[in-house]
C-alpha cells in the first residue's frame, strides 16, 4: 500500500516553455503533500508544501511565481515549471502524507521522481 | 534550523560484511527519523521510521537505532548483499512545521 505515483519519469523541454510534474497519491488520500528538488550529490531540499484546498507554502528562496503549485484533489498535486530555464535543470520529488495518519506518527510515502533537462 | 549529517558519503565493502551507516542531526527534538534508500535516478523508498520515544526498530536484515538526546541514528545492515548497493539517505522530522530535514546520504557498493 501507500503508492505515490509521479509523472512524468523525465522530460526534457526547451528553455522558456513551462513543464509540469503530476504527483498522485494511488491508494490513500493526502491532505499535504511535499515537493522536493534534488542537485547532483546534494541532499533533498524541501521546495514547498501542498495542501488541499488552500495556497501552498513556500521555503524560503523558492520563487512561488516560477513554481506553481496546485494541489485541488485529495489526490493529486501538481508542480509547474514555468518559464524554464538550464538551471531549473533538476530532480523533483514529491512526497504524500496519509490523511488517515496522525501527523506526527506518520512516514512520508515518495514517489519516484522526474528528471527535468531543459535546453 | 536542524541540520543533519551522514556519515561516510561512500562506503564499499565485500559482499557478507556487515556494515553501519550514520546520522547526526542537531536538534534533538525530533518527532521521528526516517531511512531512506534512492537508487540512482530513482526515488526513495523508504526503509524504517523510528519514532522519537522509540529506540530502534528491525526489518529483516536493517535495524535502525536512534539516541535522541545525542542527536545519532545508525542504520545496521547485516551480511550485505550486493543489491544492497545503493545511496542511504535518513531524514528527520522536527519544528513547528514538522519539517523533513534530509542529510546529503551515504553511497554504498557491496562488491560481489
Amino acid at each position: 500500500g501507500a503508492v505515490v505515483s509521479q509523472h512524468p519519469s523525465w522530460v526534457i523541454c526547451k528553455s522558456g516553455t513551462s513543464v509540469k510534474i503530476e504527483c498522485r497519491s494511488l491508494d490513500f488520500q493526502a491532505t499535504t503533500m511535499f515537493w522536493y528538488r534534488q542537485f547532483p550529490k546534494q541532499s533533498l531540499m524541501l521546495m514547498a508544501t501542498s495542501n488541499e484546498g488552500s495556497k501552498a507554502t513556500y521555503e524560503q528562496g523558492v520563487e512561488k511565481d516560477k513554481f506553481l503549485i496546485n494541489h485541488a484533489s485529495l489526490t493529486l498535486s501538481t508542480l509547474t515549471v514555468t518559464s524554464a530555464h538550464p538551471e531549473d535543470s533538476s530532480f523533483y520529488i514529491c512526497s504524500a502524507r496519509d490523511r488517515e495518519r496522525p501527523n506526527y506518527n506518520s512516514p512520508l510515502h515518495f514517489g519516484n521522481g522526474t528528471r527535468l533537462t531543459v535546453t | 534550523k536542524q541540520e543533519v549529517t551522514q556519515i561516510p558519503a561512500a562506503l564499499s565493502v565485500p559482499e557478507g560484511e556487515n556494515l553501519v551507516l550514520n546520522c547526526s542531526f542537531t536538534d534533538s527534538a525530533i518527532y521521528n527519523l526516517q531511512w531512506f534508500r534512492q537508487d540512482p535516478g530513482k526515488g526513495l523508498t523508504s526503509l524504517l521510521l523510528i519514532q522519537s520515544s522509540q529506540r530502534e526498530q528491525t526489518s529483516g536484515r536493517l535495524n535502525a537505532s536512534l539516541d535522541k538526546s545525542s542527536g545519532r541514528s545508525t542504520l545496521y545492515i547485516a551480511a550485505s548483499q550486493p543489491g544492497d548497493s545503493a545511496t542511504y539517505l535518513c531524514a528527520v522530522r522536527s519544528g513547528g512545521y514538522q519539517k523533513v530535514t534530509f542529510g546529503i546520504g551515504t553511497k554504498l557498493q557491496v562488491i560481489p
